[in-house]
């Protein structure tokens, strides 16, 4: 069964700019989430997506934001891009909410670099 | 502030040597899952803790889970030069919804 994919894997951005990402869970999963992971913050819950509805949100600015396909697919939309916004951003598919006991898989994640 | 504390941040080691990680928090867990993360890839769940005292083991690896269920560690016995990584520990609190919570991570080095 084909894991969870990230696309893409490496991108470079200007300040203030605006990226998107995307993420494909793997086949059956309902459940996407996405973090930020960071040498200073450590893995950071950005939020939950579950049949196209956000069910979970972690305390990042509005310029976060991000949507759920009706195949569960999952794209993370970052706007006015800053330096501190450069990290690996990580998906992580489940098949119920990832609140529950279900195990997550993790993509390999996009490593995003501001300059 | 770190809501859950791992502890130490990092660790170099022999091959052979024992090791445990520590992961700590002043709230309780509904439950609790360690990671493994190599370089380049995302983590991967290693265990899931639910119940207080409880102790599982995978292999060489050994996660308890504390009684109040505040607490946990992971203990490697004999380790390999292929349990290099960063270990993370990552908890569900009820005060802070279902949202997976993360440690900073050790990050583990295993020298042959």
């Amino acid at each position: 069964k084909a894991g969870v994919t990230q696309t893409p894997r490496y991108l470079i951005k200007t300040r203030g700019q605006q990226v998107t990402l995307s993420c494909s869970p793997i086949s059956g999963h309902r459940s996407v989430s996405w973090y930020q992971q960071t040498p200073g913050q450590g893995l950071q819950f950005l939020f939950e997506y579950f049949s196209e509805t956000q069910r979970n949100k972690g305390n990042f600015p509005g310029r976060f934001s991000g949507r759920q396909f009706s195949n569960s697919r999952s794209e993370m939309n970052v706007s006015t891009l800053e330096l501190g916004d450069s990290a690996l951003y990580l998906c992580a598919s489940s098949l119920g909410l990832a609140g529950g006991l279900g195990e997550q898989y993790f993509g390999p994640g996009t490593r995003l670099t501001v300059t | 502030t770190q809501l859950l504390e791992q502890s130490p941040q990092f660790l170099s080691i022999q091959e052979g040597e024992n090791l445990t990680v520590y992961c700590n928090s002043s709230s309780v867990f509904s439950s609790l899952q360690w990671y493994r993360q190599e370089p380049g890839e995302g983590p991967v769940l290693l265990v899931t803790v639910v119940t207080g005292g409880e102790v599982k083991k995978l292999k060489r690896l050994t996660f308890q889970f504390g009684d109040a269920r505040k607490d946990s560690s992971l203990h490697i016995t004999a380790a390999q030069p292929g349990d290099t990584g960063l270990y993370l520990c990552a908890g569900l609190q009820p005060k802070y919804g279902n949202k997976l919570v993360f440690g900073a991570g050790t990050i583990l080095r295993v020298k042959s």
